[in-house]
């Protein structure tokens, strides 16, 4: 069963719309990571994060983490064709009893139309 | 420039042949990793070292395996024991100063 779920799987928004993506947890986080990756290539480290109610922002697109700390969204505002890839959220293991690794969600693929 | 590469960025392999896919990184971090990513199903851990001369099977580790003689090298051997090895491979290496995880550009294997 995948530990970390993210909704939707797959989203199409025109240019310049809001979104949300989200990453639930059936345990505690103790450290919530996301990323993007374009088709073919590595994953790109967004943001990092580990206290319950914390938050992020990176030029439009906004990470939060719950109080409970076991559901993290990912925000983006206005957005454009380049924020088009895959988000991946990926969890610090020692929650799951597997310390030294990450846990990954199964990614959200993005498109926006123009 | 620091950073994580992985090399050839395509590979095409026969059935009952092994290929190595290569991994280097110029950061100085002690752990490296060796994922699997096929459509639909995020990541999937086959090996990790979290020093030199030591490793560790992920969650799919039939048919690879690895070697860390070097703190900048972790090669993945995928063998002919591999059912079905088509896939695209990322290699990652952990900064423990920012607890990160930072990716390689990736190899995409086909087998043929």
């Amino acid at each position: 069963s995948q530990e970390l779920e993210q909704s939707p799987q797959s989203l199409i928004v025109q240019e310049g719309k809001n979104l949300t993506i989200n990453c639930t947890s059936s345990k505690t986080l103790y450290g919530l990571y996301w990323y993007k990756q374009k088709y073919g290539e590595g994953l790109i480290f967004l943001m990092m994060l580990q206290k319950g109610g914390e938050e992020k922002s990176h030029e439009k697109i906004t990470a939060k983490l719950d109080e409970k700390k076991q559901q993290s969204s990912l925000h983006i505002t206005a957005s454009q064709p380049s924020h088009a890839g895959i988000y991946l959220c990926g969890a610090d293991g020692k929650g799951y009893n597997q310390g030294g690794k990450l846990i990954f969600g199964q990614g959200t693929e993005l498109s926006v139309k123009p | 420039d620091g950073g994580i590469t992985q090399s050839p960025k395509y590979l095409f392999r026969k059935e009952g042949q092994n290929v190595t896919l290569s991994c280097e990184q110029n950061l100085n971090h002690d752990a490296m990793y060796w994922y699997r990513q096929d459509p639909g199903q995020g990541l999937r851990l086959i090996y990790y070292s979290q020093i030199v001369n030591d490793f560790q099977k992920g969650d799919i580790a039939e048919g690879y395996s690895v070697s860390r003689e070097k703190k900048e090298s972790f090669p993945l051997t995928v063998t002919s024991a591999q059912k079905n090895p088509t896939a695209f491979y990322l290699c990652a290496s952990w900064d423990s100063h920012t607890d990160t995880q930072y990716f390689g550009p990736g190899t995409r294997l086909t087998v043929l």
